[in-house]
């Protein structure tokens, strides 16, 4: 199995500008998580995802903050407009949960973003 | 609520001595899973292991064991004989038995071993 799938690995950007990170789940996982890690706020829970679904997005930070599930292969988070403070680790995990599945979550290798 | 502590944020052995991390937590689940997960230098996130509230079993893997203890709301880690490359943040992990699989994190436990 490819694991989970990030890209871009690294960005960088000016404050202001759009920013949107992907994420590709492990194949039959359903749930889809994304976290942020930074030294001062270690590692948050962002948004999470069920079937495609949004279960819980009460770890978004602001209204910049967005994210979509258009489909089980593919998941995206948009910041709009980016600022310095927004610079982090961002990490996608996928897990299988539910019909007997409580497992653990997989992790993609995260996106280093910068915003100057 | 649930909650996890790992009330080590660091520590520091040498090469080749034993080390356990703490882990305790904190649900009202009376069905839930436990994790270890670990974050080398290279920074990715590595699962390690899962552990279900009905399955109190010890493991030992290697060098690693873990030791989940119902009665003290605990599930900790020992690494026998450490080595450099054991050096990382130690992520424990608590999920419970609904919420689509979302898992509480603890802060972490760095850990260092000196050659």
């Amino acid at each position: 199995d490819a694991g989970v799938i990030q890209s871009p690995r690294h960005e960088v950007t000016e404050m202001g500008q759009e920013v949107t990170l992907r994420c590709k789940p492990i194949s039959g996982h359903n749930s889809l998580f994304w976290y942020r890690q930074t030294m001062m706020r270690g590692l948050e829970l962002l948004i999470y995802f069920n079937n495609n679904v949004p279960i819980d997005d009460s770890g978004m930070p602001e209204d910049r903050f967005s994210a979509k599930m258009p489909n089980a292969s593919f998941s995206t988070l948009k910041i709009q407009p980016s600022e310095p403070r927004d610079s982090a680790v961002y990490f996608c995990a996928s897990s299988s949960w539910g019909g007997g599945d409580r497992r653990e979550q997989f992790f993609g290798p995260g996106t280093r973003l910068t915003v100057l | 609520a649930q909650k996890v502590t790992q009330a080590q944020t660091e520590i520091s052995v040498v090469e080749k001595e034993d080390v356990t991390l703490d882990c305790v937590y904190e649900t009202r689940d009376t069905t839930y899973y436990l994790f270890w997960y670990k974050q080398p230098p290279s920074g990715e996130l590595v699962f390690l292991i899962r552990r279900n509230s009905f399955d109190e079993q010890n493991e030992i893997s290697g060098r690693y064991s873990w030791n989940f203890q119902k009665s003290t709301s605990s599930f900790n880690f020992t690494i026998t004989a450490s080595q450099v490359v054991d050096s990382a943040v130690y992520f424990c992990a608590l999920s419970g038995n609904t919420n689509a699989g979302k898992s509480t994190f603890g802060d972490g436990t760095t850990l260092t071993v000196k050659p």
